[in-house]
């Protein structure tokens, strides 16, 4: 069973769309998080949620909204596509969320998004 | 400002040589320090992990790292690199509610 699955693995689109990206994990975890690996393979942290609240915004533009209808799942929604948002996104998720952090996080296989 | 330096970019080495990739970090308290590897097309997959306790740390794969306080550093080490460990090599440190902060990572070419 895949632990963090994530769907679509690449999507294409127009600039100007909007788009989602979904994430479910099957391991009990209560956190979850959406990272973006740029064209350079840099990784960044997008958000955190633990238990359906949002807990890490890391600076990301309105444009995107992520949503957690339930621990097992978040979700990421892009409005108003630009060309920069071309990445891949990374769903995580970790058995809880530490003040001070050491918790392993296990990794989607990734949405590789282009906007063209 | 909590970050990850690993100065290497690119690494290419012989089947059967010794590996050692380099890891530098800042951070004011304690590190819990991460090594993530990630094969072409796919995601991150944990090697090994350093949060206390004994500064070297054995993970999967028969890799391994050592924690240096003292130079801040997480080094991560193979004896003997096999041509399925080509992939691309992420340090990392977790922040305050478990952020993770990668470095640049760097890219392991393994000749036959």
């Amino acid at each position: 069973d895949t632990a963090v699955s994530q769907t679509p693995k690449y999507l294409v689109t127009q600039m100007g769309n909007d788009k989602s990206i979904k994430c479910e994990q099957n391991l009990g975890h209560d956190t979850m998080y959406w990272y973006k690996q740029d064209s350079k393979k840099f990784l960044k942290i997008m958000f955190s949620y633990n238990n359906k609240e949002l807990i890490i915004n890391e600076t990301v533009p309105n444009r995107f909204s992520p949503k957690s209808p339930d621990k097992a799942h978040l979700n990421l929604h892009i409005n108003s596509l630009e060309l920069g948002d071309s990445a891949v996104y990374f769903c995580a998720s970790s058995q809880q969320q530490g003040a001070s952090g050491g918790n392993e996080q296990f990794f989607g296989p990734g949405t590789r998004l282009t906007v063209l | 400002a909590q970050s990850v330096t690993q100065p290497d970019i690119h690494i290419t080495v012989s089947e059967g040589a010794s590996l050692e990739l380099r890891c530098n970090y800042s951070y004011g308290a304690t590190p819990y320090l991460f090594w993530y590897v990630q094969s072409p097309g796919q995601g991150l997959q944990l090697l090994l992990k350093y949060f206390s306790g004994d500064t070297l740390v054995q993970g999967i794969k028969g890799f391994e790292a050592e924690f240096k306080r003292s130079q801040s550093s997480f080094n991560l080490r193979k004896p003997s690199v096999h041509w399925s460990d080509a992939a691309e090599y992420f340090c990392a440190v977790a922040g305050s509610l478990d952020k993770l902060i990668f470095g640049t990572g760097t890219r392991l070419q393994v000749f036959p």
